[in-house]
This record gives structure tokens, sequence and C-alpha cells, in this order.
């Protein structure tokens, strides 16, 4: 039972080029969320999918695009990417966007250089 | 916005001692969760909490959701080297879910 599945799991970028992180869910949740931890910051949201067909924006989702491909799949963008993206970014899903338990991925590391 | 208060912040203990870490808040939560980050690995759920003075237990792990829904406390006893890591809380109300800024819990040998 693999859960959420992320990849990559490291990743450097150049200043100003551009990636998408995938994320995955086999557990037929409806919601699905990105998050980026910094060290002392705790778990911010980016943006989440309430349900498939949506997105909204979480408490910091400048310099960010999601798509939420399926029900499965929910991918974030970084067009332009900046040090300040240095991160390390979660991908997690829930049964419903009312139902409190989460499910993270393993992360992804990624820095900008 | 809404914070939860996470505390200690960190904390270095002998093996086998006891731990005691807690989350407050100004604002009410309908859930408390609390989960356990290993190195280089995503949250883990450790316990959910559904009522205010609910105790709850999981093997040497017990949380409890406090009596005027602001707060919870997570203890581990007998810890164990395996218990190192980040423990974060997290509450929730309706569709929002914040989460702590997380105790980082060391075990000297």
């Amino acid at each position: 039972n693999a859960g959420v599945t992320q990849t990559p799991k490291f990743q450097v970028l150049k200043t100003g080029q551009s990636m998408t992180l995938q994320c995955a869910q086999d557990m037929n949740h409806n919601s699905m969320y990105w998050y980026r931890q910094d060290p002392g910051m705790g778990l911010r949201l980016i943006y989440y999918s309430a349900s498939e067909g949506t997105t909204d924006k979480g408490e910091v989702p400048n310099g960010y695009n999601v798509s939420r491909l399926n029900k499965r799949e929910f991918s974030l963008r970084l067009e332009s990417a900046a040090p300040s993206q240095t991160s390390v970014y979660f991908c997690a899903s829930r049964m419903g966007h009312l139902v409190a338990e989460a499910f993270f991925g393993q992360g992804t590391r990624l820095t900008v250089v | 916005g809404q914070q939860l208060n996470q505390s200690p912040q960190s904390m270095f203990i002998q093996e086998g001692e006891d731990v005691s870490m807690n989350c407050t808040s100004s604002s009410i939560f309908n859930t408390w969760l609390w989960y356990k980050q290993d190195p280089g690995e995503g949250p883990v759920l450790l316990i959910a909490l559904y009522k205010a003075g609910e105790l709850t237990s999981n093997g040497r792990l017990t949380a409890q959701f406090g009596i005027t829904r602001k707060d919870s406390f997570l203890n581990i006893s007998a810890s164990i080297p395996s218990d190192v890591g980040i423990y974060f809380c997290a509450g929730q109300r309706d569709d929002k879910i914040i989460f702590g800024k997380g105790t980082r819990l060391h075990i000297l040998p």
C-alpha cells in the first residue's frame, strides 16, 4: 500500500528554472494538499484541492501553481524558481476537506541556487 | 491568523525517561492530531482526538484533548531511541487545519 507518493525526492535548480513536483495517492481520497516545511516555521499550506476539479490558495501561494490532474494526482509547479523557494515540500491527502486526518508523502527536498 | 503554540521547541532526554509536550491556542478546535516526523520522512499520524476531555493511548503514547478545546498534550512513556524525531500537533476547525511548529526530541544514550 503506497499511500502518498512524491517525485522527485531531491532536486537542485538554478534561479529562474522551472519544475513540476508530482504527487499521487492511492487511497481514493478526495482532497489533496501541498505544504512547505522550513526550519522553525512548521508546515505551511501552499495550495490545496478540496475535490477533483477545484484548487484554492493556501497560506503561501505566491510563486507556485497547481494542477489537479485527476482524483489521484496533484502537481505543484514552480514557473521561475527563486532561492526563497528552497525548502522541503510535502504532499498530503485527506478523505475529505472536512476530515482532519492527513496522510503525507515522503517529501521533496528542493534547493534553488 | 490562528496559531498553535507548541512547547517545548526541543528536548534532550535520557533513554527510558518519560516525555511530555503540549500545544495551546487562543482558538477552539474540534479535533486535535499528533504527528511524528522521522528524519528525511513525511509526518505520520500518531493519535487523533475528537472530543473535549478525550484521553487516548497508542502503545507508549498518550494524548489528551483539553477540556477548554484550546489545548492538547502528548506523553511518551519509557522513551527508546526510535522515538527520536519531530512531533507536531495540529488542530482542526471546519475545513482549516493549523500545525504547530514541532517539538524536536533528542535521546541521549
